[in-house]
């Protein structure tokens, strides 16, 4: 069955550095992957969607790829502040259908002073 | 522009009580509609999703039921909460035929 494996580790990075989150997938590649942000307590924000014929996506100080040879997705937030500390979520549709998402499980990022 | 309410916000409720989650959504007409519910540290798990008035489809055998009775409304319903039923719901809603979804604040419940 397919999987979506993000690292359950939440990650600490300093102000100003970049923050690098990882989205591993299995078997069927989908059209599209998706990223979204969650904050303790809320439902998901969409960030950004990036195609399987999209290498790379920016948008402000945040950057998405798309490898589809190894089946993963990178998400970067540069020059980060303590503001984008959350839970980041990618999703997938692996039916094409556009109905039904696929979430991970999500990684927590903090960022200190 | 569009918005998405859900009710109540936080809910406690015995075991074996009756549930219903309320849903709606403002400001676009004949969306996609979709139950999430998330566990502690868990993630996002799809319950049902609705492409129109009374089109249901379900996506994991549960105590849990779901209806549309009207193009931007949608309600989670239990006979029966288990313990297992706690977790945190969320709705959400989307353009047919574009891929990104937009979620409600969410339901917080408690079955003890």
């Amino acid at each position: 069955s397919q999987k979506i494996e993000q690292n359950s580790e939440a990650l600490n990075i300093q102000e100003g550095k970049t923050a690098t989150l990882t989205c591993n997938y299995t078997n069927y590649s989908p059209a599209y992957l998706q990223w979204y942000r969650q904050d303790p307590g809320r439902g998901p924000v969409f960030l950004l969607l990036i195609r399987e014929n999209e290498k790379e996506k920016r948008k402000e100080r945040l950057k998405v790829t798309f490898d589809t040879t190894l089946k993963q997705s990178l998400f970067h937030i540069t020059a980060s502040q303590p503001a984008d500390s959350a839970t980041y979520l990618c999703a997938l549709d692996f039916t094409g259908g556009g109905n039904k998402l696929t979430f991970g499980t999500g990684t927590q990022l903090k960022v200190e002073l | 522009s569009q918005t998405i309410h859900q009710w109540p916000a936080t809910l406690v409720q015995p075991v074996g009580s009756p549930l219903s989650l309320e849903c709606t959504v403002e400001g676009t007409s004949n969306p996609n509609l979709y139950w999430y519910r998330q566990a502690a540290g868990r993630g996002l798990q799809l319950l049902f999703y609705s492409v129109g008035i009374g089109q249901i489809s379900s996506e994991v055998p549960q105590n849990l039921s779901a209806s549309r009775p009207q193009d931007r409304q949608f309600i989670l319903s239990s006979k029966k909460l288990l313990l297992s039923d706690s977790g945190f719901y969320l709705c959400a809603w989307s353009v047919p035929g574009k891929e990104t979804q937009y979620f409600g604040p969410g339901t917080r419940l408690l079955v003890l």
